[in-house]
């Protein structure tokens, strides 16, 4: 069975610091693993995926995340986190393919100015 | 972009009636929808797969004739929560793709059921 655990339910950073949101998930398959990102009254956005090719995935607005089998992790990081990127964050595991089956419950990210 | 939209976004209903839940995709054909809930405090959890056309895939655990899924066009499928009672008062949420390796999923905004 798949699970996936968001460490942090909310995180607060200054504008410009980096920003860390942590993930750890368990799977008995080779898992496909995504963060999604949603905004206040908007839908599920997808911000990068892990499909078994190279553990550091680069997805859009600057987020990156590394897969680490060792670690059962798979960790969203961002350089300099913009007053934009405020809003909540689902780390999610599936089956290999593209259908994303357990979400974790979300890590809300505020950015103070 | 691609946009899913979904209806209604909250629907409060009596014990032991049917509530009908819609998800369309706007300006895309999609071949594959995608229906999850989620439970107070819990994650969200992929309850079936709809295929146009064809029946749908139902996660383990998940009842086929307490949520009927429809996908009878490319632009629409609806989950029926049939008999609802309390115990399936959730979050609701469909996305979108079409039948294309690595085609992204587009959400709805999901639907809040409450069964009184």
């Amino acid at each position: 069975a798949q699970s996936v655990t968001q460490l942090d339910s909310h995180v607060s950073v200054s504008e410009g610091t980096p920003v860390l949101l942590r993930c750890n998930y368990s799977s008995s398959y080779s898992p496909s693993l995504f963060w999604y990102v949603q905004h206040p009254n908007k839908g599920l956005q997808l911000l990068l995926k892990y499909t078994s090719a190279a553990t550091l995935v680069k997805g859009i607005n600057g987020f990156e995340a590394e897969f680490k089998k060792s670690e059962t992790s798979f960790h969203l990081t961002k350089p300099s986190a913009h007053m934009s990127d405020a809003a909540e964050y689902f780390c999610v595991v599936s089956r290999t393919g593209n259908t994303p089956l357990v979400f974790g419950k979300g890590t809300r990210l505020s950015v103070i100015a | 972009g691609a946009v899913v939209s979904q209806h209604p976004s909250r629907v409060i209903c009596k014990s032991g009636t049917s509530v009908k839940i819609e998800c369309r995709s706007l300006d895309f054909q999609a071949t594959t929808m995608f229906w999850y809930r989620q439970f107070p405090k819990q994650s969200l959890m992929l309850m079936a797969t709809s295929n146009e056309g064809s029946k749908a895939t139902y996660e383990q655990g998940v009842e086929k004739d307490k949520f009927l899924i429809n996908h009878a066009s490319l632009t629409l499928s609806t989950l029926t929560v049939t008999s609802a009672h309390p115990e399936d008062s959730s979050f609701y949420i469909c996305s979108a793709s079409v039948r294309r390796e690595n085609s992204p999923l587009h959400f709805g905004n999901g639907t809040r059921l409450t069964v009184t």
